[in-house]
């Protein structure tokens, strides 16, 4: 079963902290993108990368950095967390050969206090 | 304009009824399109792609009206278990666009 794994279920951090949203896929797919999820707001893309070393800006980029060293591995960092950077956070891939959709993470619900 | 619109509900319905969403998308260059599934505290699940000619599983259907820019989903005989928020997504290319999602309660 193909899967997309992000590190955490649940975060809860200070303002002001360096924070790391981990996310590993297991299917070789070159696509990789970072969401964040707020009721009524719907999917926000925040970053995606199409390769490794490779990134690009979603719609919503402000207070986020990325980073992919490996292809498996795509990295989410809020440089300094702020209370309006609580979310849910959602990590997906997806295959540029066969466009089957992504295959998201089980999330990772980050509240910043 | 949104990129993607969909009427949020909520759509509460009984046991064995017949409903139906819509979702517009306002860039025609878009290429694929998706219907997706998201309990609620889980991640969006993909429930069928959408094709041109229209497409079936099960007791779902999917249709694309690429002139109006819409798509639609059709749920029939709900099921309790139908209780969900489903998500229109369009795709250029690689980068896929989703809606805000309908939301559906099945009630017994």
């Amino acid at each position: 079963d193909v899967k997309v794994t992000q590190s955490s279920r649940y975060l809860v951090k200070r303002t002001g902290e360096k924070v790391f949203l981990e996310c590993v896929q297991d299917m070789d797919h070159e696509n990789m993108f970072w969401y964040r999820q707020d009721p009524g707001l719907g999917l926000r893309l925040i970053y995606f990368s199409y390769d490794v070393k490779m990134k690009e800006k979603g719609d919503i980029p402000e207070g986020y950095s990325v980073s992919r060293e490996k292809k498996e591995r795509f990295s989410l960092i809020l440089e300094s967390a702020s209370t309006n950077q609580t979310s849910m956070y959602l990590c997906a891939s997806s295959s540029t050969v066969a466009n089957y959709g992504y295959t998201f993470g089980s999330g990772t619900r980050l509240t910043v206090v | 304009r949104k990129e993607v619109e969909q009427d949020p509900g909520p759509f509460n319905v009984p046991e064995g009824a017949t409903v139906a969403f819509n979702c517009t998308y306002s860039n025609s260059a878009s290429q694929s399109f998706f219907w997706y599934r998201q309990d609620c505290r889980k991640e969006p699940k993909l429930l069928m792609s959408v094709y041109s000619s229209g497409n079936e599983d099960g007791r779902f259907t999917a249709q694309l009206n690429r002139a109006s820019q819409y798509i639609s989903l059709l749920i029939r005989d709900s099921k309790l278990s139908d209780s969900a928020t489903y998500l229109c997504v369009f795709s250029l290319r690689n980068d896929m666009r989703f809606g805000a999602g309908t939301r559906l309660t099945v009630k017994p």
